[in-house]
């Protein structure tokens, strides 16, 4: 069965601060890949998606991720982040052969300080 | 987008009683998924609702205890039966929207639900 890791479980950075978060999962077939966040108390928003073309893609509020086929990641960036930013994080994973059944990673809270 | 709408919104509930959560759509769409997000974890899918069949369980849950309901393409039951303190969770229900060949899911607020 296809998993989705995400490597940090918590993240505290300060305003202003760059914002990396990992993503690697294990399938070798087609994927569709996204990026989901979900604000305190708060119902999951798409941030992003990649199902094909340019493996760097655009979402809302600043953020982007790439797509490295060869390295199984999907990982997202924020330039600059904001107080606001604070929210959990998850990557998700769908393989177009299984449907349209979502994985998702453990999720990555991030704390963003004033 | 899609709008989904989950009741109740949360819960506490006795140990060996049922409780259904519904989930409401305000269009038709094609797929419907209930997941649960244990404490301090990410989102599992429990089963994909199908409208006029059986729904379709995850390795690890069953009908008898997570029994679904798919009436039409606009609303979908989930029933968590004979509960336990290890139930407690956030239960969510997304659907899936499908503009030309692009997919994506939406997802409920949740039903948090505790059992004591």
């Amino acid at each position: 069965a296809q998993s989705v890791s995400q490597h940090n479980h918590h993240v505290i950075l300060s305003e202003a601060a760059s914002l990396e978060l990992g993503c690697n999962y294990s399938y070798g077939g087609t994927v569709n890949l996204f990026w989901y966040v979900q604000y305190p108390g708060q119902h999951l928003q798409l941030l992003l998606k990649y199902f094909s073309g340019d493996p760097l893609v655009k979402g809302i509020k600043g953020f982007e991720a790439e797509f490295i086929k060869s390295k199984f990641s999907f990982n997202l960036r924020k330039p600059s982040v904001q107080w606001s930013d604070t929210a959990e994080y998850f990557c998700a994973v769908n393989p177009r052969a299984a449907g349209n059944k979502l994985t998702f990673g453990g999720g990555t809270r991030v704390l963003v300080k004033p | 987008s899609a709008v989904i709408s989950q009741k109740p919104s949360r819960d506490i509930c006795q140990r060996g009683t049922s409780l259904t959560i519904q989930c409401q759509v305000d269009s038709q769409v094609t797929m419907m998924f209930w997941y649960r997000q244990q404490p301090g974890q990410s989102l599992t899918l429990i089963a994909t609702a199908n409208q006029g069949s059986e729904a379709t369980y995850e390795s690890g849950f069953v009908i008898d205890k997570f029994p679904i309901s798919r009436p039409n393409l606009t609303f979908s039951t989930l029933t968590v039966s004979n509960m336990s303190p290890e139930d407690s969770s956030i239960y969510l229900c997304s659907v899936e929207s499908r503009l030309l060949m692009d997919t994506e899911a939406f997802f409920g607020q949740g039903t948090r639900l505790t059992v004591v």
